[in-house]
């Protein structure tokens, strides 16, 4: 079974600040992971996905994420942040067979201007 | 990306009336259609995973008379809350798995916030 862990449930930055979010999971067998972003009252949106290759991801709204197979971890990170980031975020796991995810239980981004 | 249209966005209903919830994957197949139910500022709870043309399967705890799934077409599943009380209040979420098998990636909705008074 696979199960994915986001330690910083809030996360406060200043506006133009870089901030990381951290994703650990943990799985027997590979993994695809992702990462979705919440904007209050709307379904999630996917900010970026890894499914092989680079283990360097790059996804929309300037955000990126690298996955470390030896720490199973999966840190979604920002170098600037504007205010129109602040939401919930949430990182997933799917299952080898793709048709299971496993949601963490979020991070809420705070931009404080 | 693909489009995911959840119908209603926002209900209010009686106690004890039935509500239902369309989930419409407009522009592709969804062959898997998941549901999930969101608490404020919580995590997504998988409710009930259903696939086109068979039986919803319904995560533990989740009550599958009360939480009635249907996913009649590769573009369309249905959730009907039945005889809904307060408690059954929430925001409810839909996705459609597109691709499928490895590697696919999940689409949403944008969530029907129901009110039960």
């Amino acid at each position: 079974a696979q199960s994915v862990t986001q330690l910083d449930s809030q996360v406060p930055v200043f506006e133009e600040a870089p901030v990381e979010l951290r994703c650990n999971y943990s799985s027997s067998v590979s993994v695809y992971l992702f990462w979705y972003v919440q904007y209050p009252n709307q379904g999630l949106q996917l900010l970026l996905k890894y499914l092989s290759g680079s283990t360097l991801v790059k996804g929309i709204n300037g955000f990126e994420a690298e996955f470390n197979k030896s720490q199973t971890s999966f840190h979604l990170r920002k170098p600037s942040v504007h205010i129109s980031d602040t939401a919930e975020y949430f990182c997933a796991v799917s299952s080898n067979t793709g048709n299971q995810f496993y949601f963490g239980t979020g991070t809420s981004l705070t931009v404080i201007p | 990306g693909a489009v995911v249209s959840q119908h209603p966005s926002w209900v209010i209903c009686k106690s004890g009336t039935s509500v239902k919830i369309e989930c419409r994957s407009l522009d592709f197949q969804a062959t898997t259609m998941f549901w999930y139910r969101q608490f404020p500022k919580q995590s997504l709870m998988l409710m009930a995973t259903s696939n086109e043309g068979s039986k919803a399967t319904y995560e533990q705890g989740v009550e599958k008379d009360k939480f009635l799934i249907n996913h009649a077409s590769l573009t369309l599943s249905t959730l009907t809350v039945t005889s809904a009380h307060p408690e059954d209040s929430s925001f409810y979420i839909c996705s459609g798995l597109a691709g499928g098998g490895f590697g696919g990636e999940l689409f949403f909705g944008e969530g029907s916030r129901l009110t039960v008074l």
